[in-house]
């Protein structure tokens, strides 16, 4: 099956900085990769996708990289704030009826202002 | 948009007794999802339902765990007999992708088993 691997574990930036998250996965007929945003007591949000037809997708500050090749996909926000911190997690799946996702297992991003 | 509602939000029971989960999808989502979060484990698919019928449950943990849908607009997770293990928060989504990829989490549920 799937296997996402999800660096780094943990992340602190200053405010205003950029921040990296990357994420890498095993099977190759994987053609979906969301990315979610989980604040503290909140159930994670889905904040940015892109699939395998798309080499980056950008959404105001935030945006999405894929290289099919490597089979790694990156999160990018850009000019941090500290409501942007919270845990990140990449997924990856087939977009079929029967594609689950797989996730990672999170970054925790703290902007410090 | 109300989106995903979960009941209870929060569950503290002894172990044994029965839980039920509750999920209200949002509407016109013809796929529902229950995961279950953990520090060691991460977030884990336990189950997931196109058109309220049961499409993969290869991660419910067991027999004590069990889903149904009765319709489009809700859903039940239950656990019989609860353990401590158990403990957990347990997350509904929903999506209209149709597949296996969840767009809307609710808030979840935090189940603790004494």
């Amino acid at each position: 099956g799937e296997n996402v691997e999800q660096h780094p574990s943990t992340l602190s930036v200053q405010e205003g900085d950029s921040a990296v998250i990357k994420c890498t996965y095993s099977d190759s007929a994987s053609n979906y990769f969301p990315w979610y945003k989980q604040e503290l007591g909140k159930g994670p949000q889905l904040i940015i996708d892109i699939r395998s037809n798309v080499g980056e997708k950008k959404d105001q500050r935030i945006a999405v990289t894929l290289n099919k090749t490597a089979k790694h996909f990156s999160l990018h926000i850009t000019e941090t704030q500290p409501e942007d911190s919270a845990v990140y997690f990449c997924a990856a799946s087939k977009s079929t009826n029967a594609g689950k996702s797989t996730f990672g297992d999170g970054t925790t991003l703290t902007v410090k202002p | 948009d109300a989106g995903v509602i979960q009941s209870p939000r929060h569950e503290v029971t002894e172990m044994g007794q029965e839980v039920t989960l509750r999920c209200k999808p949002i509407s016109g989502h013809n796929s529902l999802f229950w995961y279950r979060q953990t520090m060691m484990r991460g977030l884990e698919l336990l189950i997931y339902f196109n058109n309220n019928v049961p499409i993969d449950d290869s991660g419910m943990p067991e027999d004590r765990f069990s889903a149904k849908m009765p319709n489009a607009s809700f859903s039940t997770l239950k656990i019989q007999p609860s353990e401590p293990r158990d403990s957990a928060v347990y997350f509904c989504a929903s999506s209209s992708m149709g597949g296996g990829q969840p767009q809307h989490f609710g808030d979840g549920t935090r189940l603790s088993i004494l």
